[in-house]
């Protein structure tokens, strides 16, 4: 069974850009697992970041963007800020109405 | 305003049953895809189960299969899981998600979520 893989802590400088990863264990991401991002403070819902690679949901930030990095997907944020802070998940559709979400990022802003 | 909002979740025994609910408002929720997440104290999201909204189909994942039931109700605009032979690891917070423009990709509304304990 194939596994999504993200880094599981990340630290990012006020200001700075950061690009997560999300990946397989088994193969390579590309736009045809429509690899979408979200968002989730502790204690609250997720929140849609990107969907179908590339795109903003809304009244995201264009802060966020999303692409394909070799062979992963990728969330990049630039200029990041103290509340970018938290947990970033990114989910592959593998077919057949299964999604499967990455095990998480956990994003430090210092 | 689009809105999601679980209930149902609760304390219950291993072996025992329970039935999440989740109202729609603000948005056709008869030809929209609904799926259910959920995700373990401490834990990362997991997808559950997804019932799409013109086919019928049901969708679900390994850990749940045979166990669970999703369903939908379109006259009351509320979404179910039936969710029995519940094990601890079942333990969970248990959010409804509507997804994105009718399909199987991407989550679009999340609603705030459910607490589902299993233990005796």
């Amino acid at each position: 069974q194939t596994v999504v893989t993200q880094e599981p802590s990340f630290s990012v400088s006020p200001g700075g850009t950061v690009t997560l990863t999300c990946g397989m264990t088994s193969g390579s991401v590309s736009s045809s697992y429509y690899p979408s991002w979200y968002q989730q403070t502790p204690g609250q819902a997720p929140r849609t970041l990107i969907y179908t690679t590339n795109t903003r949901s809304s009244g995201v930030p264009d802060r966020f963007s999303g692409s394909i990095l070799g062979n992963k997907a990728a969330l990049t944020i630039t200029g990041a800020q103290a509340d970018d802070e938290c947990d970033y998940y990114c989910v592959l559709y593998m077919g057949s109405g299964i999604s499967v979400f990455g095990g998480g990022t956990k994003l430090t802003v210092l | 305003e689009v809105q999601l909002l679980e209930s149902g979740g609760g304390l219950v025994q291993p072996g025992g049953s329970l039935r999440l609910s989740c109202a729609a408002s603000g948005f056709t929720f008869s030809t929209s895809v609904m799926s259910w997440v959920r995700q373990a104290p401490g834990k990362g999201l997991e997808w559950v189960s997804t019932f799409s909204g013109s086919s019928g189909n049901t969708y679900y994942a390994d850990s749940v299969k045979g166990r669970f039931t999703i369903s939908r109700d379109n006259s009351k605009n509320t979404l179910y899981l039936q969710m029995n032979s519940l094990r601890a690891e079942d333990s969970a917070e248990y959010y409804c998600a509507k997804r994105l423009g009718g399909g199987l990709y991407s989550f679009e509304i999340w609603g705030q979520g459910t607490m589902v304990t299993v233990s005796s």
